[in-house]
């Protein structure tokens, strides 16, 4: 079993809602990431917290806000999202950074998102 | 070129049967090298390492070579739980970014 955590495991919003999806790994990683996959796609990534600091955002709408308040927990705040954001969001942790060798991305079982 | 590209599917195989998986990758550089097993509806997960000694873990062994810069995984006696994506996993240097193949979708049948 995973030992990346995600809540909730299912969430339909409308696109004046506000949410947020949270997340908690308890391996002592160094590393958070959001992910977002469509169906029949590999998983895109979005966001990559080290040491509790953004250190990577791709371009991703402001309408998607990360936040890591502290070394073990990462949340993903949604506001005013489009139908077409649907999708399985996933959380993810690693030791360190994952260019190095051995560094290995562990996936949380993500969260269903659903936007009408 | 896409960094990495792998095998285009479905591969629809019997069940007892051996399968196998290519997978390329562009960046000479890269150090980390995984495949990932997703089932219908579920976060990928680490199927297995992949080492420039090649490694085997029960029925899959996975092996590396760094001069052509393919990875590849074998999947002998399917069996029908095999049935899933296997996507292939690898590490850009120096950095956090993990670049994921499309995937190739297997079906073993019985």
């Amino acid at each position: 079993d995973t030992e990346v955590t995600q809540t909730p495991k299912h969430l339909v919003m409308g696109m004046t809602n506000k949410k947020s999806l949270k997340c908690e790994q308890h391996m002592g990683h160094r590393a958070m990431y959001w992910y977002k996959q469509k169906a029949k796609k590999p998983p895109e990534l979005m966001f990559v917290y080290s040491y509790e600091k953004l250190s990577i955002n791709e371009s991703v709408p402001s309408r998607f806000s990360p936040e890591c308040p502290n070394s073990s927990l990462l949340n993903l705040h949604l506001h005013a999202l489009q139908p077409e954001d649907s999708a399985l969001y996933l959380c993810a942790s690693s030791q360190g950074p994952t260019g190095g060798a051995g560094n290995t991305i562990y996936f949380g079982e993500g969260s269903w998102l659903t936007v009408v | 070129r896409k960094e990495v590209e792998q095998d285009p599917g479905p591969f629809n195989v019997p069940e007892g049967a051996t399968v196998a998986f290519n997978c390329t990758y562009s960046n000479s550089a890269s150090q980390s090298f995984f495949w990932y097993r997703q089932d219908c509806r579920k976060e990928p997960k680490l199927l297995m390492s992949v080492y420039s000694s090649g490694n085997e873990d029960g029925r899959f062994t996975a092996q590396l070579n760094r001069a052509s810069q393919y990875i590849s995984l074998l999947i002998r006696d399917s069996k029908l739980s095999d049935s899933a994506t296997y996507l292939c996993v690898v590490n850009k240097p120096g950095g956090f970014k993990t670049i994921f193949g499309a995937g190739t979708r297997l079906f073993v049948k019985a």
